[in-house]
């Protein structure tokens, strides 16, 4: 079946424009992440969703910084007013997952954010 | 202090080499996951473990709870296995903390 798909692969944006990312999870799964990994850097935990709340917010950079998840499905994050130390590989990950559990993670590809 | 520590940063290795990646964390957890990331590739999970090993080709995972120790182990290594390896454990509450990762180069 298909995986986890992020849209767009590629973003180029001049400073101070707003962008939108889109992260279409595998169906049935619960649990929905975002991370992004800036050039040279590990991966650093943005926001976690169990269905369309947002238990975990607390890797949100700055209130520039909003996600949402929509029927418990689709989920975009977006980044106002965007500045050039946003520039990262922005990934989403899925799991089918109970609370507490744990169960395999499944990555998309990721969104190559570029701020010029 | 991280509170998922990695070890070693760096590893070399000969072709055909046994390689021992380490995980030590400092909280409770429900999982843990061992990932794999190639130079300009995705992200692709190996094991996802919450007690005892699994192994899956030539990839073996363990896991002591008590220690809060995890060991990925790569047998036969090979030049293709060059990636980065990191691991990343689900906090209670689903919250994923990552360690920083290991970079692996496998000679031929």
């Amino acid at each position: 079946g298909a995986g986890v798909s992020q849209s767009p692969s590629n973003k180029v944006t001049e400073k101070g424009k707003d962008v939108e990312l889109r992260c279409d999870p595998i169906s049935g799964h619960t649990a929905l992440y975002w991370y992004r990994q800036s050039l040279g850097q590990g991966l650093e935990f943005l926001i976690y969703f169990q269905g369309n709340s947002a238990p975990d917010k607390s890797g949100l950079p700055s209130d520039r910084f909003s996600a949402e998840r929509t029927g418990g499905s689709v989920s975009t994050l977006t980044i106002q007013r965007t500045q050039q130390e946003d520039s990262a590989v922005y990934l989403c990950a899925s799991s089918l997952e109970d609370r507490g559990s744990g169960s395999p993670l499944h990555f998309g590809n990721g969104t190559r954010l570029t701020v010029t | 202090k991280n509170e998922v520590e990695q070890s070693p940063q760096n590893l070399t290795a000969q072709e055909g080499e046994f390689i021992t990646i380490n995980c030590s964390y400092s909280v409770g957890i429900s999982a843990l996951h061992w990932l794999q990331q190639h130079p300009g590739g995705g992200i692709v999970s190996l094991f996802m473990l919450s007690s005892g090993k699994k192994k899956h080709g030539r990839l073996i995972a363990t896991i002591n709870i008590q220690e809060k120790h995890s060991s990925l182990h790569i047998t036969a290594s090979h030049p293709r296995d060059s990636a980065v390896y990191i691991c990343a454990v689900n906090e209670y509450g689903n919250k994923l903390v990552f360690g920083a990762g290991t970079i692996l180069r496998v000679k031929s």
